[in-house]
């Protein structure tokens, strides 16, 4: 089971819009809604940010958000923050006997 | 809230095994929304699922393919935790190890607790 794609890094400045992409295949990714996205810093565990495609568990920013279309999911964090700054990763329940799939993992800077 | 402590050792001499525990506060490990869970994240690897545990009415063991030959992961509902045991360790199973709830409810699955994590060395 290969890794979901991710872009190895994305930057912007704080206040910008940023958008993280995980191509996968129609076995994970485009196959069911069990798309979820994590924050982490260094040392830290992750962090679920987004759940089940685009929920938001409580206590999670509303700038970010999430989307699917096809076998791409994407994470949009609005009103960049230094606070954001973090390593981010994608997730998806797979239909290979793997039974879930992380992302490459997108380092994220804030300009 | 759910909290989730790990323990075990850091340094495993290759062809021994490596054995981690996870202890669960705020959620029984009996729960039937929830599967309890072991990751792994390495420079060469990143993140992997390595497999998880779950009740059911009774037990439910999956493991990744990778690993399935060597891996072993156990309740505890005596003390409300769960093991990971990972047999013939070489020095490619050096990583950072996660125990994990995964939150099964419905249509529902992510990992919504984690544990801090324990950097395993494979070494001699």
């Amino acid at each position: 089971q290969s890794a979901l794609t991710q872009p190895a890094s994305v930057s912007g400045s704080p206040g910008q819009s940023i958008t993280i992409s995980c191509t996968g295949t129609s076995s994970d990714v485009g196959g069911y809604n069990y798309v979820s996205w994590y924050q982490q810093h260094p040392g830290k565990a992750p962090k679920v940010m987004i759940y089940d495609v685009s929920n938001r568990p409580s206590g999670v920013s509303n700038r970010f958000s999430g989307s699917k279309s096809g076998n791409t999911a994407s994470l949009t964090i609005s009103g960049l923050q230094a606070e954001d700054e973090a390593d981010y990763y994608c997730s998806s329940y797979t239909s290979s006997n793997t039974f879930y799939v992380f992302g490459t993992g997108t380092k994220v800077t804030v300009l | 809230q759910v909290q989730l402590q790990q323990s075990g050792p850091g340094l495993v001499k290759p062809s021994q095994t490596l054995s981690l525990t996870c202890a669960i506060s705020g959620d029984s490990v009996s729960s039937n929304s929830a599967a309890w869970t072991w990751i792994r994240q390495s420079p060469s690897r990143g993140l992997e699922w390595l497999g998880r545990t779950y009740y059911r009415s009774k037990w439910y063991n999956d493991y990744a393919v990778s690993v399935k030959s060597r891996i072993l992961i156990k309740p505890d509902t005596s003390k409300n935790q769960f093991s990971l045991q990972l047999n013939s360790v070489t020095p490619e199973d050096t990583a950072v190890y996660f125990c994990a709830r995964d939150r099964v409810v419905g249509t529902t699955k992510f990992f919504d607790y984690w544990g801090q994590g324990t950097l395993v060395t494979v070494s001699s």
